[in-house]
Parts: C-alpha cells; sequence; structure tokens
C-alpha cells in the first residue's frame, strides 16, 4: 500500500545532540513538507521541498536543517541549537497541495532529556 | 493578525448533536480550503476539501466556503463519539507550488 512512513514513533535527545527524524514515501509525490506541532500552536512549517536536491525554508526553520536527495525520502535534522526542540514531528507529501492537500505521516515525537 | 485565525476549543456536545466547526482568515487570494481530522497522536488525515466558495457534502460532513466574508466552516450532524478528535482548518493560494496554511485546530469531543 502507498504511504508515508515516519520513524521512530518516539525519539529522546540529549542536551547538545543532533538527532535525525526519517520520511520515506512511496506514493510519487513531488513535495514534501516538515510540520512542528506544539499544544495550542497547531502546525508549524519547517521546510519544504518541491523537487529532489531543492528545499526552502519555512516559519521555523532555525537550528533545524533537511536534505532531499532522493524523490521518496526527506530527513529532518534536529540540531543542538534548536533551544526547544520537544515537540511532535509531522511529514508530509503532497503532488499538488491546493488541489488534493497533503498525505501525513504517523509523526514522530521528540522529548528532550 | 495571523493569517488563519481558528477557536481551539475545546467543544464538548452530546452523541447525536451537531456540532459547526470555523476559521476566518485575512488573505483574499485563498481560493483551496481543507479540513483536517486528527486523533490524539496520530497524524492528520484529510475529511473535506472545497475550492473557492460554495457548499460540498460528503455524508455527514459538510463544508461551506464564504470568500466574501473570508469565512469557512464545518458542519458536522449527528455527531459520534468516534468524531472525538482535534480538526484543523487548511487553505492554500495555489494549487501547486506552496504550503498549506494552518489554523491551530478545534479539539472536540462527544459524549455518549
Amino acid at each position: 500500500d502507498g504511504g508515508i512512513t515516519q520513524s521512530p514513533k518516539y525519539l529522546f535527545r540529549k542536551e547538545g545532540q543532533n538527532v535525525t527524524l526519517s520520511c520515506e514515501q512511496n506514493l510519487n509525490h513531488d513535495a514534501m513538507y516538515w510540520y512542528r506541532q506544539d499544544p495550542g500552536q497547531g502546525l508549524r512549517l519547517i521546510y519544504y521541498s518541491q523537487i529532489v536536491n531543492d528545499f526552502q525554508k519555512g516559519d521555523i526553520a532555525e537550528g533545524y536543517s533537511v536534505s532531499r536527495e532522493k524523490k521518496e525520502s526527506f530527513p529532518l535534522t534536529v540540531t543542538s541549537a534548536q533551544k526547544n526542540p520537544t515537540a511532535f514531528y509531522l511529514c508530509a507529501s503532497s503532488i499538488d497541495p491546493g488541489a488534493r492537500g497533503y498525505t501525513f505521516g504517523s509523526g514522530t515525537r521528540l522529548t528532550v532529556v | 493578525q495571523k493569517e488563519v485565525e481558528q477557536d481551539p476549543g475545546p467543544l464538548s456536545v452530546p452523541e447525536g448533536a451537531i456540532v459547526s466547526l470555523n476559521c476566518t482568515y485575512s488573505n483574499s487570494a485563498f481560493q483551496y480550503f481543507m479540513w483536517y481530522r486528527q486523533y490524539s497522536r496520530k497524524g492528520p488525515e484529510l475529511l473535506m476539501y472545497t475550492y473557492s466558495s460554495g457548499n460540498k457534502e460528503d455524508g455527514r460532513f459538510t463544508a461551506q466556503v464564504d470568500k466574501s466574508s473570508k469565512y469557512i466552516s464545518l458542519f458536522i450532524r449527528d455527531s459520534q463519539p468516534s468524531d472525538s478528535a482535534t480538526y484543523l482548518c487548511a487553505m492554500s493560494e495555489a494549487q501547486a507550488g506552496t504550503a498549506l496554511i494552518f489554523g491551530k485546530g478545534t479539539t472536540l469531543s462527544v459524549s455518549s
């Protein structure tokens, strides 16, 4: 079945560590997105990519980095520069978001310990 | 002023009630409007999609868009406990080449 897979489901990070969240899709979608969700804050856009080897910053890109080397994969690295990384991270993909919306993954909950 | 405003609730209703969820927006260029449903600790799923103004019905769900008032609504008829979730509105200016703008979500609880 086609879908979008995020891993791991839960992730714990120590202070000063970089961690990478995985996002893989087999929907043949060109566009992929990373959002952060905090209680009461809704979904905030971190980065998005419309094509391989190209990506754009969203509203809260500071402290995060991404790569898009393959159409199927869009990993997100949370660096030590992100001072408040504890959140629920959602990856999404789309052919044309305005017309068909996003398909979301099931999310990764990151906690700083 | 936020681009998309949505009352976070929580909203509590008895089973069988009609539920009205709403969003307002400031960008008159938005043309594509969506509603997502998100269960706790899950990714959102697309519930309804509407282009420009008008109504769209799908079973117990009706989506309305009033572009003149910059106001969109989602109505749920005969609400069920399984409808208990967070509902997010989302909108976009263009069909492609951009990211969706989301409201903060409204948490709904339907009691049996």
